[in-house]
Parts: structure tokens; sequence; C-alpha cells
């Protein structure tokens, strides 16, 4: 079946980069996308990538695609604390039936 | 648009009771989806709709929970009776076709 794996937690020192990996199993997603929950509040969208990039960079995050290996990633530089949140990497499925598949969030906690 | 409206933001209720969250999604999306959030479990997808129409329902837990939309511009998600392991944040999200999800606050559920 369908299914979109994160690892549960990481994390750093602020300042470091963080790197939030995520893999799935079937897509037919034409956008494949990273969204941001802050304690007590909703999923925002933080950042997309296009099924045909391999990368997409904006301003501190990079999302790397590798299509082949299913692979999708988050890296933030020069993390801050502010960027303590979940993490979610969300795909269309293979059915295109337009259900949205999340993973279960990476836990991203920075340290000062 | 004031993106996607849910309501209540909190509910507390007593072990038996009905309890019924509300979803406005954004004008002219075409999907509609109720997620159920949990520290054990992560984020789950309990049903999503397409038209007003539901397309998924194999999240839903059991027959306790039931969710409805009677138009494009409204829908709920009931549990009846409501159990203490019912009582977790509720998220309604809603997208156009292949495109990114727009969650709302979420309603914070809380069963005694």
């Amino acid at each position: 079946g369908e299914d979109v794996e994160q690892s549960l937690f990481l994390s750093v020192r602020e300042g470091d980069s963080s790197v939030i990996n995520c893999t799935y199993t079937d897509s037919s997603s034409t956008y494949l996308y990273w969204y941001k929950q802050e304690p007590g509040a909703g999923l925002q969208l933080l950042t997309y990538i296009f099924s045909n990039m391999d990368m997409k960079q904006d301003q501190r995050l990079t999302v790397l695609l590798n299509k082949k290996d299913k692979h999708l990633s988050l890296r933030i530089a020069d993390t801050q604390t502010g960027d303590s949140a979940i993490y979610f990497c969300a795909v269309h499925g293979s059915s295109n039936t337009g259900k949205l598949i999340f993973g279960q969030g990476t836990t991203l906690q920075v340290k000062p | 648009d004031a993106g996607v409206i849910q309501s209540p933001r909190h509910e507390v209720t007593e072990m038996g009771q009905e309890v019924t969250l509300r979803c406005k999604p954004i004008s002219g999306h075409d999907y509609l989806f109720w997620y159920r959030q949990t520290m054990m479990r992560g984020l789950e997808l309990l049903i999503y709709f397409n038209n007003n129409v539901p397309i998924d329902d194999s999240g839903m837990p059991e027959d306790r929970f039931s969710a409805k939309m009677p138009n494009a511009s409204f829908s709920t998600l009931k549990i009846q009776p409501s159990e203490p392991r019912d009582s977790a944040v509720y998220f309604c999200a809603s997208s156009l076709v292949g495109g990114n999800a727009f969650f709302g606050q979420g309603t914070r559920l809380t069963v005694v």
C-alpha cells in the first residue's frame, strides 16, 4: 500500500544544519510537500518541489528529491530555535485520487 | 479567503455524549479531509471527500464515527457515543485536485 516514512526525532544545536529525511513507496504526485507544525497549531505548507526537479532552494531551506530511490529530504541551514517544530512530508498517492499521504512527522529540537 | 475554519477550537465532553466537529473549507476547493492527531499514532487520515462525495472512509476507527458534507462549504465529523480514547486533535483540510492541503487550526477534543 501507499506509505510515507520519516524518522521521529532530530536534535541539533543552534547554527547547525538539520536534515530531515522521508521515503515513500509510491506516488503520482506532481508536487511533493514539506509541512511545518508549531505547538498548538495546524500544519502549514513550508515548501514543495516539482516532481521533475531534483533540488529546490528557498532561502535557508533546500529540498532534495531522488525519484529513483523514492527519497525526499529537507535541509535547514543555520537552524534557529524558532525552527523547533514537527515537520511532515506529504505526497499524493499512486491512484491519483487526490488523497494526500503524510508521514508520521519528525520532531526537530533545536538546542541553544 | 479566511482559510479553513474549524469549530469549536476546544471541546470537553463526558464519555457517552455525542460530539460534533465542524469545518468550513476554502471556497472552490474540491477536496476535504478529516485527520486525527495523537501522540501515540501521529497524524491519521480518517475520511476524505471529493466534490462533497465521500471517497475513502477506511481510516474511520469504528461505527461511532461518521462524517457528512451536505454542501461544498460545510462538513461535520460526529462521534456518538464518545469515549476517552477519542481524545485527540482533529484537523480538517481542503485542497484543489493535485494541490497542497490547507489545514484548519484544529479542534482539541477531550473526553472525560
